[in-house]
């Protein structure tokens, strides 16, 4: 089956560290994109990817970084920058304007 | 920053009632709608897609109303299991590599 898979599904960090959350596809998806969400609150954007070697910051990418290098893996580093990283992280993948969602990480910080 | 706007809800309705949300954004250049549906604690999922004609997929009808800007999502006979957070997804014709704008959400909880 065809699909996004996001791990881990939990994530626990501690202050002042850099952790990496995972997010392979292979619906052969040219466009992948990082979402954070908080409680009650909406999708907020934070790196976009329409091709290999290539990212876009979206609207808060302040304190994450990503990167590209094949077609089916889009991962994300919450560095130490990012003082509330305490979310649920959405992972992406589009076609034709079809998205499909990994099923998230919960990211804590303790 | 283009802006996609949802009805902030929650909207608490009874089993079997109907209900309509909307959602307006703010470039008239947008071309495609999609409403997305997410479970609490769960990634969204695609409900339906909203054509320039509307679209109608068994209790669910979408519509879209360009002159308003606005597309609407109207469930009828609501179900117990249709309670979840309805987001609204609007291309974004000014950036092609985000070329979608999700609305921050409307909560339904259908109550027996």
């Amino acid at each position: 089956d065809g699909g996004i898979t996001q791990s881990p599904k939990y994530l626990f960090r501690k202050e002042g560290q850099n952790v990496t959350l995972s997010c392979e596809q292979n619906l052969n998806h040219d466009a992948m994109y990082w979402y954070r969400q908080d409680p009650g609150q909406g999708l907020r954007l934070i790196y976009y990817s329409q091709i290999v070697n290539d990212f876009q910051k979206g609207d808060i990418a302040e304190g994450y970084s990503v990167s590209r290098e094949k077609k089916e893996s889009f991962p994300l580093t919450v560095t130490s920058a990012q003082k509330n990283p305490t979310a649920f992280y959405l992972c992406a993948s589009s076609m034709a304007g079809y998205y499909t969602f990994g099923s998230g990480t919960r990211l804590t910080v303790v | 920053r283009k802006e996609v706007e949802q009805d902030p809800g929650p909207f608490n309705v009874p089993e079997g009632a109907t209900v309509a949300f909307n959602c307006t954004y703010s470039n008239s250049a947008s071309q495609s709608f999609f409403w997305y549906r997410q479970d609490c604690r769960k990634e969204p999922k695609l409900l339906m897609s909203v054509y320039s004609s509307g679209n109608e997929d068994g209790r669910f009808t979408a519509q879209l109303n360009r002159a308003s800007q606005y597309i609407s999502l109207l469930i009828r006979d609501s179900k117990l299991s249709d309670s979840a957070t309805y987001l609204c997804a609007v291309n974004d014709p000014d950036n092609y590599g985000q070329n979608f704008v999700f609305g921050p959400g409307t909560r339904l909880s259908v109550l027996p």
